[in-house]
């Protein structure tokens, strides 16, 4: 079964915290994607990879083809990142996009 | 670019009332995704089309759901007849290529079915 899972499901940190969120799936992908929701519905795409590494400013998105799993960093964080983070992958026996359930994530000042 | 256009942004309507949303990609962008969004099922794609053509329409919930895009810039998702289990955000968005690409999403429509 093409599965999808993110940990953790909420999230509070401090204003300069690093943050961590991962996000694990059950077979092979094509790709991966890393979608920011803002509180007010609005949703942005952070990154989408297939391998290795990608950074954009405080953000940095890993992932792990062998073990199955990508994390998204934050460097720095700051209460305007406060929103839900999702991972959608593609199974590379499917031509559709899977999402995960999302983290939310609140950073407090 | 004004990005991902979507019409409306908010709808209420009764139970058993057709229902039209609409969507403008980027310029230049090939391909073009309706999502849903509920509290209960989170993000479901429901169809995508490349080159105006649907490439993908598994994640349609039933007849009562169709979408067109009859040209490069221009797409509707309509529900005929509407029913309360519908009320979700419905959001668009469109890439350069296909799934394995960067994805523009648009504000959202905000569907309440009564």
């Amino acid at each position: 079964k093409n599965e999808v899972e993110q940990s953790p499901q909420n999230l509070t940190a401090q204003e300069g915290e690093f943050i961590t969120i991962n996000c694990s799936y059950s077979v092979g992908i094509s790709a991966l994607h890393w979608l920011q929701q803002h509180p007010g519905g609005g949703i942005v795409s952070l990154f989408m990879l297939s391998s290795g590494k990608k950074k954009h400013g405080r953000l940095i998105a890993t992932i792990n083809i062998q073990e199955k799993h990508s994390s998204l960093h934050i460097t720095a964080s700051h209460p305007r990142d406060s929103a839900v983070y999702i991972c959608a992958v593609r199974f590379t026996s499917g031509s559709r996009l899977t999402f995960g359930e999302g983290t939310q994530l609140t950073v407090n000042p | 670019d004004a990005g991902v256009i979507q019409s409306p942004r908010h709808e209420v309507t009764e139970m058993g009332q057709e229902v039209t949303l609409r969507c403008k990609p980027i310029s230049g962008h090939n391909s073009l995704f309706w999502y849903r969004q509920t509290m209960m099922r989170g993000l479901e794609l429901l169809i995508y089309f490349n080159n105006n053509v649907p490439i993908d329409d598994s994640g349609m919930p039933e007849d009562r759901f169709s979408a067109k895009m009859p040209n490069a810039s221009f797409s509707t998702l309509k529900i005929q007849p509407s029913e309360p289990r519908d009320s979700a955000v419905y959001f668009c968005a469109s890439s350069h290529r296909g799934e394995n690409y960067e994805q523009y999403f648009g504000p959202g429509t905000r569907l309440t079915v009564t």
